[in-house]
C-alpha cells in the first residue's frame, strides 16, 4: 500500500544551522513528491516538487529536497535556518492507484521550530 | 491573483444537523480537492473532481459525505446527520492539472456539539 513517513514529530534547530526534515514514501509506481508548509491558522502552502529529473530540487523561501529512489526518501533540507520558517510541513506522495486515478497522500507532519 | 477561498471559516453544528461547505478554487484549475484533517494529522483524502466529475470519492468515509461539482468550478461538500467524529477541519485545494502541485484553501473548521 501507498504510504508516506514523516518519523520526527518535531524537529529542533538553532537558527543559521541548517535543518533537515525527513520523509520517506512507498508506492507502486514512479512517485511524484511534494514539500507544503502550514502556518498557524493559514492553509498549506506549496514548496517544492519533484517529477523527475535532477535529484536535487530546489523550491520557494531557499528550501531544497533530494530525492534518493534506492532510500525511497525525499528529505527536505535548508543551509541556514531563520526563526521565521518555524512551521508545521507536510511531505506528500501522489501515486498511480489500482483504477487509474491518482491519490495524494500525505505524511503526519513534522513541527519544525528554529531557535534565536 | 485570487487563491482558493473556502466558506465558511467556521461552522459549529448539533450533532443530526446537515451542513454544506463551499469551495471556491483558482480560476482556470481543472482539478479540485477535499481533505479532512484532524488534530495532530496530515491531510486525509476525501474526493477529486476533475472538471465536474469526481475521478475519484474512494476518501469519503461514509454515504453521510457528498460532494458536487456542477459547472466545474465551485465545490461543495455536504454532511448528512452530523456526527461529533465529523469535527475536523475541512481542507479544499485545487491545481491546474493532475499532474501539477495543488493550492490550498484556509479550510472550514467544523465542529460538531
Amino acid at each position: 500500500a501507498q504510504s508516506v513517513a514523516q518519523p520526527e514529530d518535531q524537529v529542533n534547530v538553532a537558527e543559521g544551522n541548517p535543518l533537515t526534515v525527513k520523509c520517506t514514501y512507498s508506492v507502486s509506481g514512479n512517485p511524484y513528491l511534494f514539500w507544503y508548509v502550514q502556518y498557524p491558522n493559514r492553509g498549506l502552502q506549496f514548496l517544492l516538487k519533484y517529477i523527475t529529473g535532477d535529484n536535487l530540487v530546489k523550491g520557494s523561501y531557499g528550501f531544497e529536497a533530494e530525492f534518493n529512489k534506492s532510500q525511497t526518501s525525499f528529505h527536505l533540507k535548508k543551509p541556514s535556518a531563520l526563526v521565521s520558517d518555524s512551521a508545521l510541513y507536510f511531505c506528500a506522495v501522489r501515486d498511480l492507484a489500482a483504477s487509474g486515478t491518482y491519490k495524494y497522500i500525505f505524511g503526519t507532519g513534522t513541527r519544525l521550530k528554529v531557535l534565536a | 491573483g485570487a487563491g482558493v477561498s473556502q466558506t465558511p471559516s467556521n461552522k459549529v453544528t448539533e450533532k443530526g444537523k446537515y451542513v454544506e461547505l463551499r469551495c471556491d478554487p483558482i480560476s482556470g484549475h481543472t482539478a479540485l480537492y477535499w481533505y479532512r484533517q484532524s488534530l495532530g494529522q496530515g491531510p486525509e483524502f476525501l474526493i477529486y473532481f476533475q472538471g465536474t466529475g469526481a475521478a475519484d470519492d474512494s476518501g469519503l468515509p461514509n454515504d453521510r459525505f457528498f460532494a458536487v461539482r456542477p459547472e466545474g468550478s465551485v465545490s461543495t461538500l455536504k454532511i448528512q446527520r452530523t456526527e461529533r467524529g465529523d469535527s475536523a477541519v475541512y481542507l479544499c485545494a485545487s491545481s491546474l492539472t493532475l499532474a501539477n502541485e495543488q493550492y490550498f484553501g484556509p479550510g472550514t473548521r467544523l465542529t460538531v456539539t
